[in-house]
């Protein structure tokens, strides 16, 4: 497609439900990321994809969260028995290189904004 | 480890002025740069990178950007501001190329 498109752009979920938030990065790209910018902040990272498989979950809060990937293009964000501070936007970004060079852009998505009551 | 220091939550400019966002960042490896750009209910957009290299650094819409290792700066400028410049500026620092840790962002106004 022509950006990174994420579904739903918008959910309310009950303390205690789980949720799934859905990716699908430009056609093509590599690499796939998952940030989370709680309001007033700035993004923080979650997660880190190469293809199919996850490199790097070291920024996963807490085992109620789960990321997969599992045909290395759409990827889904799942987070098990949400609590308020999981409200936050998830912003997924996915880039076509596996490193830095001049013609590594990373392009985010718009955010799934999640809220948790 | 990585971070960044965003000084000035708000910034207001007027309409033709110098814009200058600062940020100074801290690192325990050769950082990577970045300042992007958040519009109202969008994702967030590249205005300019620094990897290696020159250390004067252009990006998209005018916007520019000094790595200045001896002040750990990276300080985002524009000659001139626009109206369509009103936007959350957010700086990023990496140790390797993926993991950016932000700094909490500045909201640029532009007065007409």
């Amino acid at each position: 497609g022509a950006g990174v498109s994420q579904s739903p752009r918008y959910k309310v979920a009950k303390r205690g439900q789980d949720v799934a938030l859905r990716c699908d990065p430009i056609s093509g790209h590599v690499s796939l990321f998952w940030y989370q910018q709680a309001l007033g902040q700035g993004p923080e990272f979650l997660t880190y994809f190469q293809n199919e498989a996850q490199l790097d979950k070291s920024g996963l809060p807490s085992d109620r969260f789960f990321a997969e990937r599992p045909e290395g293009s759409v990827s889904t964000l799942k987070i098990q028995r949400t609590q308020q501070e999981d409200s936050a936007v998830y912003l997924c970004a996915s880039s076509s290189g596996t490193g830095t060079n001049s013609g590594n852009t990373i392009y985010f998505g718009e955010g799934s904004w999640l809220t948790v009551v | 480890a990585q971070s960044v220091t965003q000084l000035g939550s708000h910034v207001s400019v007027s309409e033709g002025a110098l814009v200058l966002l600062r940020c100074n960042y801290s690192s325990s490896v050769p950082p990577y740069l970045f300042w992007y750009v958040q519009y109202p209910n969008q994702g967030l957009q590249l205005l300019l990178k620094y990897t290696t290299g020159a250390t004067l650094v252009k990006g998209i819409n005018g916007f520019e950007a000094e790595f200045k290792k001896s002040e750990t700066s990276f300080h985002l400028t524009k000659p001139s501001a626009h109206m369509s410049d009103a936007a959350e500026y957010f700086c990023a620092v990496s140790g390797n190329w993926y993991q950016f840790y932000f700094g909490t962002g500045t909201s640029l106004t532009v007065i007409p």
